[in-house]
């Protein structure tokens, strides 16, 4: 079975900061990977997607992330981080072409940014 | 659209009380499932459906029923509900694919056990 790793569970920054997070998963085959965030009291909601093609993925609100599929890694990015940004981060992974068994989540990222 | 809807919002229960989350989808997705969040777990997957009238159970599935009568509704039931089950209970729909397309997320629900 799939596994997923997030590396820091709670990050600091100032704003204009640079951000990135780190995400590796365990899984021998062909996966799909998520990252959501949940802004605080609110629900899930798709940061971005990797399927296949450019490994380098942009989402919504600057954010991109890079598939690095020697390293089993998918990390996320952003190069200046605001006040809005504070919120919950879960990498996901799903397996490529497998059956309908939902998403494997990281533990999280809790990310607050400080003005 | 209102998307992934669940009811309730909040609810208290006593041990051994049981319950029924209600989880509505109005996007014809074919695929619906139920997580739990705890703190510092992440999301768990409880069970899931590929279709209506099918369920099947995920990473933790101990303690919980669910059923899929309609295809916009997926319930989750409690029968005796114990303290390990106080968490936030999230649910989610998928459109059909040949694999797993982007899943869309309910606002939650969170219950607490006495």
């Amino acid at each position: 079975a799939q596994s997923v790793s997030q590396h820091n569970h709670h990050v600091i920054l100032s704003e204009a900061a640079s951000l990135e997070l780190g995400c590796n998963y365990s899984y021998g085959g062909t996966v799909n990977l998520f990252w959501y965030v949940q802004y605080p009291g609110q629900h899930l909601q798709l940061l971005l997607k990797y399927f296949s093609g450019d490994p380098l993925v942009k989402g919504i609100k600057g954010f991109e992330a890079e598939f690095i599929k020697s390293k089993f890694s998918f990390n996320l990015r952003k190069p200046s981080v605001q006040w809005s940004d504070t919120a919950e981060y879960f990498c996901a992974v799903t397996v490529s072409g497998g059956g309908a068994d939902g998403l494997t989540f990281g533990k999280g990222t809790h990310l607050i940014i400080q003005p | 659209n209102a998307g992934v809807t669940q009811t309730p919002k909040f609810r208290v229960l006593k041990t051994g009380q049981s319950m029924t989350l209600l989880c509505a989808q109005d996007m014809n997705h074919e695929y619906m499932y139920w997580y739990r969040q705890d703190p510092g777990m992440g999301l768990r997957l409880i069970h899931y459906s590929v279709g209506e009238g099918t369920t099947a159970k995920g990473e933790v599935p101990d303690g919980y029923n669910v059923s899929r009568l309609k295809k916009q509704n997926f319930l989750l039931g409690l029968e005796s509900a114990a303290p390990s089950q106080t968490s936030v209970y999230f649910c989610a729909s998928s459109p059909i694919s040949h694999r797993v397309d982007t899943q869309y997320f309910g606002p939650g629900t969170r219950l607490t056990v006495l």
